[in-house]
């Protein structure tokens, strides 16, 4: 079946540290957006590649980078530069028309210990 | 970036009652997607309904319905005959090349 991959689903990290989240789909999607979740909150567009080797900034991008070497796969890396990293982080796909929506992973928690 | 404004935290319905979640929203496109996501407590995003700026019925899928008012801004999502189940978080989104949220409407349905 078609879809997307988020891996893993629960993520720690210790303060100061790069982690990367990973994100993965075999839907031919050239669209891929990653997402973040506070409590009680909306999403926030963190970055968004609407194809390989191209990705823009979203609202909140300051403390993550990310990369588009393939159509597949769009990881996330929070770098130590985002002061409070603990969310829930999703992401997202689409084919362009976007009369069906994006597609979306189930998601990452991470938390910061 | 455009604000998609969601004024009710949480709604609270009988079940095999309906219920209406508010959602307007600011912009000066002529062209963009009016969507509606339902989001459980396992955190997933599931897609329910899509409305077109130059759509000209409401749209429906199922026991959902989108109340469009376009010169209102408002694009509001009627549930019919609540089901236990649909007790979830509820998102409106607005897009135009990318997609942006509302902050959301916990809906809780009561047997």
């Amino acid at each position: 079946d078609g879809g997307i991959t988020q891996s893993p689903k629960y993520l720690f990290r210790k303060e100061g540290q790069n982690v990367t989240l990973s994100c993965e789909q075999n839907l031919n999607h050239d669209a891929m957006y990653w997402y973040r979740q506070d409590p009680g909150q909306g999403l926030r567009l963190i970055y968004y590649s609407q194809i390989v080797n191209d990705f823009q900034k979203g609202d909140i991008a300051e403390g993550y980078s990310v990369s588009r070497e393939k159509k597949e796969s769009f990881p996330l890396t929070v770098t130590s530069a985002q002061k409070n990293p603990t969310a829930f982080y999703l992401c997202a796909s689409s084919i362009g028309p976007v009369r069906g929506g994006y597609t979306f992973g189930s998601g990452t928690r991470l938390t910061v210990v | 970036a455009q604000k998609i404004t969601q004024t009710q935290p949480g709604m609270f319905v009988q079940e095999k009652e309906a219920v209406t979640l508010d959602c307007t929203y600011d912009t000066s496109d002529q062209s963009y997607g009016l969507f509606w996501y339902k989001q459980p407590s396992s955190g997933e995003m599931i897609f329910l309904i899509y409305q077109g700026s130059y759509d000209e019925q409401n749209a429906t899928e199922g026991r959902y319905s989108l109340n469009f008012q376009k010169a209102r801004k408002s694009a509001n999502l009627v549930i019919s005959a609540s089901q236990l189940g649909d007790s979830a978080m509820y998102f409106c989104a607005y897009y135009r090349g990318d997609m942006r949220f509302g902050a959301g409407t916990r809906l809780t349905v009561k047997p």
